[in-house]
């Protein structure tokens, strides 16, 4: 089975901080996702990536950015993180979509 | 763009009874219906999906039926046990760019089977 895997698990970041959450997948999927899950909205999409060096805006891409340096690795990246954008984030890659386990975000 | 409405956001049901829950997409471009169950504190995993060329698919006790024409996928779990107590999502993909797809989620279901 696919693996995704996210890093960090949990984190604690101070208002204003440089924030960057990582994926890692090894069943070289070209498409890679990044989605917040928030309760009462389900998951929504923030970037995606068809493959290395793309980079696509989701449905909700403001405050966030995103890196594809190669096939197995994307990054989302908060350049000034905001309290609104305490979430728990999740990668996901392939057709079928498979999941990272989720990434925790707290902005005090 | 795409817009994805679960109806049911909770569900109950008695062990061994049959759940149904329903979704409408607002995209007919939409090809690729997915879904997913996330357990209480973890992430989400694949369960079953539906292509627009059929109607129905049937995996073990999950069933999922689609209805081009209403914009309407469901799916159906018989003979519900309570490790099937979880949120189940469903999505619909939009074709973009190389043929990629762009899955929307819908809100969820929570559903409940008691024993």
């Amino acid at each position: 089975e696919a693996a995704v895997t996210q890093s960090p698990r949990n984190k604690v970041a101070v208002t204003g901080g440089k924030v960057t959450l990582s994926c890692n997948q090894t069943n070289n999927h070209n498409n890679m996702y990044w989605y917040r899950q928030d309760t009462g909205h389900g998951l929504r999409l923030i970037h995606y990536s068809y493959g290395a060096g793309s980079t696509e805006k989701g449905d909700i891409p403001d405050g966030y950015k995103a890196s594809r340096p190669s096939q197995e690795n994307f990054s989302l990246i908060l350049e000034l993180a905001t309290p609104s954008q305490t979430s728990v984030y999740f990668c996901a890659s392939g057709d079928a979509v498979f999941f990272g386990k989720g990434t925790r975000l707290t902005v005090v | 763009g795409e817009k994805v409405e679960q109806h049911e956001s909770t569900l109950s049901v008695r062990e061994g009874d049959s759940a149904v829950i329903n979704c409408t997409y607002t995209d007919t471009a939409s090809s690729y219906f997915p879904w997913y169950k996330q357990e209480a504190g973890k992430s989400l995993h694949f369960v079953i999906d539906i292509r627009s060329n059929v109607d129905r698919k049937q995996s073990q006790r999950l069933i999922v039926l689609l209805d081009k024409k209403a914009k309407r996928f469901s799916l159906h779990i018989t003979a519900t046990q309570p490790e099937d107590s979880a949120i189940y999502f469903c999505a619909a993909s939009m074709e973009g760019q190389g043929g990629s797809a762009k899955l929307i989620f819908g809100e969820g279901t929570k559903l409940t089977v008691s024993s």
